[in-house]
C-alpha cells in the first residue's frame, strides 16, 4: 500500500493568517488530491495536484485561497490563505496508487481557526 | 457524469444483528465503486471496492457489498454488528479513476450499534 503522512496533524490558527499543509507519499505516484472535510459532512475534492504544472482545482476552489504546490511525484502542499472560521475542516491527502487499483488517504490535518 | 447517493444519513443496529448501509450510483459507464470506513478523530480506511470483477465483493472485518447494475445500487452489509463498526461510512464511485476522472464521496451514513 502507499503510505501517506501529513504535517502538521493539527493546528489552530488566527483568522487572517496562512498555513501550509505538508502531504509526503514513500512512493511515486501520478495523481495526488486535496480533499476538504468540514464538520459533519463528507469529503469534498478541492484540487488535483499535478508535478511540474498547476494544480487543477473544482468549482468552488481558487487558486488565490488553496495555492498547491507538487515539486516532485512523492510531495505536495496546500496552502489554506488568509483564513476564516469557515476554513476549519479536516484537510486530506490523497494518492491514486495504479498497482493496487486503490486510492489513499492521509490521516489528515484538522484545522481550528479562531 | 458519476454521481453517488447514500439513502440514509443514520442507520442504528443492535448488535449482533445484521447491517445494510444503502448506496445508488449514478455512471455513464462501468464504474469503480468503493466502500470508507472512518472512525472518531481517525482517518478513511478502504472496507472494500468493486472493479468490475466479482459482483460480491468481501472487504475486511466481515463486511460485504453486491454490485447491483440493473439496480445501480452498491449496498454494504454485514451478518453481525459488532460495538467497533460504530462510525460513519461512505460510499463512493469513479467513472475511470486512472482516466484522471473525479472520485466522488456519498454524503456518509453514520452507524450506530446499540448494546
Amino acid at each position: 500500500s502507499a503510505v501517506i503522512s501529513q504535517k502538521p496533524s493539527r493546528d489552530i490558527c488566527q483568522r487572517g493568517t496562512s498555513l501550509t499543509i505538508q502531504c509526503q507519499v514513500d512512493s511515486q505516484v501520478t495523481m495526488m488530491f486535496w480533499y476538504r472535510q468540514q464538520p459533519g459532512q463528507s469529503l469534498t475534492l478541492i484540487a488535483t495536484a499535478n508535478q511540474g504544472s498547476e494544480a487543477t482545482y473544482e468549482s468552488g476552489f481558487v487558486i488565490d485561497k488553496f495555492p498547491i504546490s507538487r515539486p516532485n511525484l512523492t510531495f505536495s502542499t496546500l496552502t489554506v490563505s488568509n483564513m476564516s472560521p469557515e476554513d476549519s475542516s479536516i484537510y486530506l491527502c490523497s494518492v491514486l496508487a495504479v498497482p493496487y487499483n486503490e486510492q489513499f488517504f492521509g490521516p489528515g490535518t484538522r484545522l481550528t481557526v479562531l | 457524469a458519476q454521481s453517488v447517493t447514500q439513502l440514509d444519513s443514520h442507520v442504528s443496529v443492535s448488535e449482533g444483528t445484521p447491517v445494510l448501509l444503502r448506496c445508488n450510483y449514478s455512471s455513464s459507464y462501468s464504474p469503480s465503486l468503493f466502500w470508507y470506513v472512518q472512525h472518531p478523530n481517525k482517518g478513511l480506511q478502504l472496507l472494500l471496492k468493486y472493479t468490475s470483477a466479482a459482483t460480491l465483493v468481501k472487504g475486511i472485518n466481515g463486511f460485504e457489498a453486491e454490485f447491483k447494475k440493473s439496480e445501480t445500487s452498491f449496498h454494504l452489509t454485514k451478518p453481525s454488528a459488532h460495538m467497533s463498526d460504530a462510525a460513519e461510512y461512505f460510499c463512493v464511485v469513479s467513472d475511470r479513476p486512472f482516466a484522471g476522472d473525479k472520485i466522488i464521496f456519498g454524503k456518509g451514513t453514520r452507524l450506530h450499534i446499540l448494546p
